[in-house]
């Protein structure tokens, strides 16, 4: 299985940072990694998908850039909607595999 | 607009059986490609299967093979995940989500709200 690692596990920050989440793949996925946000007891959320194409209606301030086996998710000034955690996943393979999260906290 | 309901969740012994609902609406589903993905309280997102639109193809995580079905009835609308041999483990929110394409490469585009299984005695 492919193993996908996100840091940090959790992050503090004010509303107008500009916040970057990174996530490797134990092997290279060329472009197929995707982000999504969930916020607490609701279901998760596509943002990004093929590493760096925005879901449609979501902001422009996120952004995702990567390829291989390391990538980012950016967030260019946080929002109060933000604060959530967001996970990685690569859709290689099977099975699709899903980073650990990363919550992001206001600081 | 693209929704996904999940149903059938519900407090069960370890060793018991479930199973889920996942009723689709507003796209054709029976082109689509489905999977249930899991989430233990408290912890990350696990895939759990996969049913290919055409019913040729399914896949399992090693952790629920043997024991977990996925399956769809098109002419509902609706997939499904019986579950047997339940054990403590299990315990998690089931999602059903759409894939955003066929096979491998494409994100999971819509997700539902979650259904809640709880294996305990």
């Amino acid at each position: 299985d492919i193993q996908m690692t996100q840091s940090p596990s959790s992050l503090s920050a004010s509303v107008g940072d500009r916040v970057t989440i990174t996530c490797r793949a134990s092997q290279s996925i060329s472009t197929y990694l995707n982000w999504y946000k969930q916020k607490p007891g609701k279901a998760p959320k596509l943002l990004i998908y093929a590493a760096s194409s925005l879901q449609s209606g979501v902001p422009s301030r996120f952004s995702g850039s990567g390829s291989g086996t390391d990538f980012s998710l950016t967030i260019s000034s946080l929002q109060p909607e933000d604060f959530a955690t967001y996970y990685c996943q690569q859709s290689y393979i099977i099975p699709r595999t899903f980073g650990q999260g990363t919550k992001v906290e206001i600081k | 607009e693209v929704q996904l309901v999940e149903s059938g969740g519900g407090l069960v012994q370890p060793g018991g059986s479930l199973r889920l609902s996942c009723a689709a609406s507003g796209f054709t589903f029976s082109s689509y490609w489905m999977h249930w993905v899991r989430q233990a309280p408290g912890k990350g997102l696990v895939w759990v299967s996969r049913f290919s639109s055409d019913g040729s193809t399914t896949n399992y995580a090693d952790s629920v093979k043997g024991r977990f079905t996925i399956s769809r009835d098109n002419a509902k609308n609706t997939l499904y995940l019986q579950m047997n041999s339940l054990r403590a483990e299990d315990t998690a929110v089931y999602y059903c989500a759409r894939d955003g394409g066929y096979s491998n490469g494409y994100p999971f585009d819509y997700w539902g709200q979650g259904t809640l299984v709880t294996v305990s005695s």
